[in-house]
């Protein structure tokens, strides 16, 4: 079946750096993917809708300048996460939208998200 | 590892018919549970969470039940209308996980016709 991988899946980092984190449609091609964050026992909350080739299209209340998303080719989406700070510690999940038998209908594929932590 | 399971994986009804979704988790250490709903090109929407304590949320016309006891929780939408066609998902937290990732379960696509 259809598998988003998502790298790394676990990542620490210090406070002012840059943490780059990679969405991969692996045997599919996904003109749109999601980013998701979710605070520790919080629910998930959609950041941005990533297309490919645009630029993404961020939720209100989600900082562009501070969450930059990239989405260059139909199988790679990357969320850089800019001057970090210990309050952007989250899970960051990805989907891709396509892979399934139909794959132009509303298919959702899911990563396995990405941990961050920042000291 | 919380498994989460819904059915059925798809649904039709004519507008005005009630609609009855259900999801089943495999681990009932759960804090909360939640529903998603999401529209054809567009990222989850999360329409109800329900807190471990409670027994139900509403919202509208929606309805959310769980039965951790069970490891089940059903949604219920009234009278329902040809908008309300979408993807439904719900996701319950992994009690073994130390930031309580969801898993989600595969969804259930529903259609109503007017």
């Amino acid at each position: 079946g259809a598998v988003v991988s998502q790298h790394p899946s676990w990542v620490i980092c210090k406070s002012g750096t840059s943490v780059k984190i990679e969405c991969r449609s692996l045997d599919f091609q996904a003109t749109t993917m999601f980013w998701y964050r979710q605070f520790p026992k919080q629910s998930l909350m959609l950041m941005a809708t990533s297309n490919e080739g645009s630029k993404a299209t961020y939720e209100q209340g989600v900082e562009k300048d501070k969450f930059l998303i990239n989405h260059a080719s139909l199988t790679l989406s990357t969320l850089t996460v800019t001057s970090a700070h210990p309050e952007d510690s989250s899970f960051y999940i990805c989907s891709a939208r396509g892979g399934g038998l139909d794959s132009g209908a509303n298919v959702l594929t899911f990563g396995a998200g990405s941990r961050l932590t920042v000291l | 590892k919380q498994e989460v399971t819904q059915i059925p994986a798809a649904l039709s009804v004519p507008e005005g018919e009630n609609l009855v979704l259900n999801c089943s988790f495999t681990d009932s250490a759960i804090y909360n549970l939640q529903w998603f709903r999401q529209d054809p090109g567009k990222g989850l929407t999360s329409l109800l969470l329900i807190q471990s304590s409670q027994r139900e949320q509403t919202s509208g016309r929606l309805n959310a039940s769980l039965d951790k006891s069970s490891g089940r929780s059903t949604l219920y939408i009234a009278a329902s209308q040809p908008g309300d066609s979408a993807t439904y998902l719900c996701a319950a937290p992994d009690s073994t996980d130390s930031w309580g990732k969801f898993q989600f379960g595969a969804g259930t696509q529903v259609v109503v016709t007017p």
